[in-house]
């Protein structure tokens, strides 16, 4: 069990650019979850995938944002046009539905827009 | 609306003190689970301890333990004899029922720092 994990760890980026991130959850996690956190907050829910199908999306999260996991096994979220407010922690999480429910994180994407 | 209250927003003590991190959430769901995780300055959220809303009976390991009580709606963590590598942000999260898996609401943290 190798854990979640996301790539890259930090990216700058100029404002108007697009970035994409990358998570791999644990191998045999069937759910996976974005969240952002910033500065002095918890982690904030962004969306939710189970295997393949986008189940829930919350409204933090703008059309400029957009996720996918088309195999069920990796995801990506893009960020198009960023802004300086997208500016944070990006955390993937996953787990199995097993009952439990306890999500396992991965170490985030830092993102910084100038 | 469900919300997760860390009032503690720093909390600092010398090594080998004992400490309490508090935790006061607010859910209609009667079926929920408790979380806490730990997060150290490399970013990754820890997963430390969960509970659910029928299993009020405390929970000791090592040196963490953890104090329940649905009465006034409070998880509660003790660090006893707090160490230097316990430096680090600690979250508070409420799980519940979702569209078809739980969602998490998180505390905004509370930052422990153990002083050598």
């Amino acid at each position: 069990d190798t854990g979640v994990s996301q790539n890259p760890r930090h990216k700058i980026t100029k404002r108007g650019q697009n970035v994409t991130f990358r998570c791999d959850p644990i191998s045999e996690h069937n759910r996976l979850y974005w969240y952002r956190q910033t500065l002095g907050q918890g982690p904030e829910f962004l969306t939710y995938f189970q295997n393949e199908a986008q189940l829930e999306k919350s409204r933090l999260l703008s059309d400029r944002f957009s996720a996918e996991r088309p195999k069920g096994s990796f995801s990506t979220l893009e960020i198009q046009r960023t802004e300086q407010g997208d500016s944070a922690m990006y955390l993937c999480a996953s787990s199995i539905r097993t009952g439990e429910e306890t999500q396992y994180f991965g170490p985030g994407t830092r993102l910084l827009v100038l | 609306a469900q919300k997760v209250t860390q009032a503690q927003t720093e909390i600092s003590v010398v090594e080998k003190e004992d400490v309490t991190l508090d935790c006061v959430y607010e859910t209609r769901d009667t079926t929920y689970y408790l979380f806490w995780y730990k997060q150290p300055p490399s970013g990754e959220l820890v997963f430390l301890i969960r509970r659910n809303s029928f299993d009020e009976q405390n929970e000791i390991s090592g040196r963490y333990s953890w104090n329940f009580q649905k009465s006034t709606s409070s998880f509660n963590f003790t660090i006893t004899a707090s160490q230097v590598v316990d430096s680090a942000v600690y979250f508070c999260a409420l799980s519940v029922p979702f569209s078809g898996t739980y969602k998490y609401i998180f505390g905004t943290g509370t930052r422990l720092k153990v002083l050598a």
